[in-house]
């Protein structure tokens, strides 16, 4: 079946530091690929998106690029803040607005 | 929009007790998501609907859990009876054909 997997955290970093979290997927067909971030004692809240190959999904200054040859979605931005100190979860969906699989999740702390 | 409105967010009953979790999905959002969150298993797919009817029940843990969604406004998750490794947080999330699914903030059960 189809499944994600993302590098385990977790991940901490120094503020102004570059970010890269890995995920990559197994899937039949042309999924669309998502991150989703959580913050403490909330819900999940779309990041970014993309729905077909070489697609760049771009959000907040975070960015992921839908690879299909390597099959990946890996998250990345130029410098994080203290603020960007969550819960980030790579999923895909089969069909578009269909049901999500999510990747195990990475916990992403930034200290000042 | 106010979004996806869950209700209770915290649960705290005893083993056995019925428990039932409330969503309201986004107006106009045709389809409905349960899932179910914990450290061990990260995030699952209970149940999900597309215009009210039950499309995919096959991460429903057994039979003392249940789900219905009488109207498009409206969908309960129903444990009975609960036990303590039902506790988890649940979540409740909407979508309507190709577009993204939102999530309500979720519920938080603990079963003692």
């Amino acid at each position: 079946g189809d499944s994600v997997t993302q590098m385990e955290g977790p991940v901490t970093l120094s503020e102004e530091a570059f970010l890269t979290i890995n995920c990559t997927y197994t899937a039949t067909g042309y999924p669309s690929l998502f991150w989703y971030v959580q913050y403490p004692g909330e819900g999940l809240q779309l990041l970014l998106k993309a729905t077909k190959a070489d697609d760049k999904g771009s959000n907040k200054g975070f960015e992921a690029t839908y690879r299909k040859e390597t099959t990946s979605f890996h998250l990345e931005k130029g410098s994080v803040q203290v603020s960007d100190s969550a819960v980030y979860f790579c999923a895909l969906s089969a069909t578009y607005g269909n049901k999500l699989v999510f990747g195990a999740g990475t916990i992403l702390r930034v200290k000042s | 929009d106010a979004g996806v409105i869950q209700s209770p967010r915290h649960e705290v009953t005893e083993m056995g007790q019925e428990v039932t979790l409330r969503c309201k999905p986004i107006s106009g959002h045709n389809s409905l998501f349960w899932y179910r969150q914990t450290m061990m298993r990260g995030l699952e797919l209970l149940i999900y609907f597309n215009n009210n009817v039950p499309i995919d029940d096959s991460g429903m843990p057994e039979d003392r859990f249940s789900a219905k969604m009488p109207n498009a406004s409206f969908s309960t998750l129903k444990i009975q009876p609960s036990e303590p490794r039902d506790s988890a947080v649940y979540f409740c999330a909407s979508s309507l054909v190709l577009t993204e699914a939102f999530f309500g903030q979720g519920t938080r059960l603990t079963v003692v």
